[in-house]
């Protein structure tokens, strides 16, 4: 079974500035990756990054990026530049067994 | 990425009768394709796992009987909301997964509204 923790229900940040949302997870899989999705308005899910569980790396992918820590079960998001078209629900998702769970997600706004 | 089509985008149906919803990948063989529920304002619950050419696995709580999943091809799975009614009504959404893909594609999602 998996389990996902977003405990930021909104967050919020100045345009051009830096927010980091948190996630932390549970999951008796051994072979698994982590993604977080981010939900604008249109209700389209959108990938924004994702973590191989084996990788020690931090996965990064332009302005967003991740610290991942394995052993605390933790994988926030962090968001760089922020820009108004950032503002969206985040979700946290580890996948395994075939399985994609989400987190409760994290509303995100931005701050002109 | 892959393209996942999800039809229709809306629909309104009288309370007592039958939904389709279809969700395609374009461009890609689906051999697992997964269904969400998502309410207002809240995260997307996961209904059920469909495998082409077996019987959708459901999570717990979610009655078969009324959310059929047919998963006949490698593109092509639909979920029929039988019998709806209001309390049905809600944000369905697909996503599919290729046997070689690391991640799941979404399609657009499908607001269903039970009157």
């Amino acid at each position: 079974a998996q389990t996902v923790t977003q405990s930021q229900p909104e967050m919020s940040v100045q345009e051009a500035e830096t927010v980091t949302l948190s996630c932390t997870y549970d999951t008796s899989e051994s072979d698994y990756y982590l993604f977080w999705y981010k939900q604008p308005p249109s209700r389209q899910m959108i990938l924004v990054i994702r973590q191989e569980a084996y990788k020690q790396q931090n996965a990064t992918e332009n302005r967003f990026s991740v610290n991942f820590q394995k052993a605390a079960k933790s994988f926030s998001l962090k968001i760089s530049d922020s820009q108004l078209g950032d503002a969206a629900m985040y979700f946290c998702a580890p996948f395994g067994n075939e399985k994609l769970t989400f987190g409760t997600g994290t509303r995100l706004t931005i701050i002109p | 990425g892959a393209v996942v089509s999800q039809h229709p985008s809306w629909v309104i149906c009288k309370s007592g009768t039958s939904v389709k919803i279809e969700c395609r990948s374009l461009d890609f063989q689906a051999t697992t394709m997964f269904w969400y529920r998502q309410f207002p304002k809240q995260s997307l619950m996961l209904m059920a796992t469909s495998n082409e050419g077996s019987k959708a696995t459901y999570e717990q709580g979610v009655e078969k009987d009324k959310f059929l999943i047919n998963h006949a091809s490698l593109t092509l799975s639909t979920l029929t909301v039988t019998s709806a009614h209001p309390e049905d009504s809600s944000f369905y959404i697909c996503s599919a997964k290729g046997q070689t893909n690391t991640e799941a594609f979404f399609g657009q999602g499908t607001r269903l509204t039970v009157v």
